[in-house]
C-alpha cells in the first residue's frame, strides 16, 4: 500500500514564526502536491513537485515556499506564519502516468495563535 | 480554466435512504479525468473512482455507482442504501489533459451525514 505521511496531525504556532510541514511518501512516486482546505473552499493547491528539486506553484502560493531535495520528502515552508494560513494541510503523491489517482496524507491541522 | 461545482454543500439522510452527490465540471481539454474522493473524519482522502473522459460508461461497485453525462458535463455519485459510515465529505476532482503534472481541481465537497 502506498503509505503518505506528515510531521505532525496538528500544530499550534505564534504570528510570524517560521513554520515546516513534512511530507513522505514511500512508493517512489514522482510527483507530490500540497493543498490546504478551508469549510466551503474544497481543496486548493499550493504547489507541486515533479521532480526532485523541482517545483510549480499551483492556485494559491502566496505566503508558502516548498522544498524537494529527496524523492520521497516535499516539505512546506511557512516564511512568517499569518492567522489566515490556519487551516488544514493535505499533502499527496502520485505516480508519474497521466490520469492516476492521488494519494493523500492524513492532513496537519495547523493553528496561528 | 478548469472547474468543478458541487451543488451541495451539506446533505443529511436517515439509513437506507438513497442519495445522489451532484457534480458539473468545466474545462477546455479534450481528454481529462474525473475522480471522486472520500474524506471521512479521520481526515484522509480515499480514493473511489477514476473515469476518462473517453470513458462514458456508468460504474457499480456495491451500493456506489457513478453517472457520467459528457453532454450535461456531469459526473455524478449515488449511494444506495446508505449507512451510517458513509457519513464523510466527498469531493469531485478533475484533472485536466496535457503537461498538467496530474494537478487537480477540487470542488467545493459535500457533507453527507447519515442518521441511523
Amino acid at each position: 500500500d502506498v503509505k503518505v505521511t506528515q510531521s505532525s496531525r496538528y500544530l499550534v504556532k505564534r504570528t510570524g514564526e517560521k513554520v515546516f510541514l513534512e511530507c513522505v511518501q514511500d512508493m517512489d512516486h514522482e510527483n507530490m502536491f500540497w493543498y490546504r482546505q478551508d469549510p466551503g473552499l474544497g481543496l486548493r493547491l499550493i504547489y507541486f513537485s515533479y521532480d526532485v528539486k523541482m517545483k510549480e506553484k499551483g492556485d494559491i502560493p502566496e505566503g508558502y515556499s516548498v522544498s524537494r531535495e529527496k524523492k520521497e520528502r516535499f516539505s512546506l515552508i511557512l516564511e512568517s506564519a499569518s492567522t489566515n494560513q490556519t487551516s488544514m494541510y493535505l499533502c499527496a503523491s502520485r505516480p508519474g502516468l497521466a490520469g492516476d489517482e492521488q494519494f493523500f496524507g492524513p492532513g496537519t491541522r495547523l493553528t496561528v495563535l | 480554466a478548469q472547474k468543478v461545482t458541487q451543488a451541495q454543500t451539506e446533505i443529511s439522510v436517515v439509513e437506507k435512504e438513497d442519495v445522489t452527490l451532484d457534480c458539473v465540471y468545466e474545462t477546455r481539454d479534450t481528454t481529462y479525468y474525473l475522480f471522486w474522493y472520500k474524506q471521512p473524519p479521520s481526515g484522509e482522502l480515499v480514493f473511489l473512482i477514476r473515469r476518462n473522459s473517453f470513458d462514458e460508461q456508468n460504474e457499480i461497485s456495491g451500493r456506489y455507482s457513478w453517472n457520467f453525462q459528457k453532454s450535461t458535463s456531469s459526473f455524478n455519485f449515488t449511494i444506495t442504501a446508505s449507512q451510517v459510515v458513509d457519513s464523510a465529505v466527498y469531493f469531485c476532482a478533475l484533472k485536466g489533459g496535457g503537461t498538467s503534472y496530474g494537478k487537480l481541481t477540487f470542488g467545493q465537497g459535500t457533507i453527507l451525514t447519515v442518521h441511523p
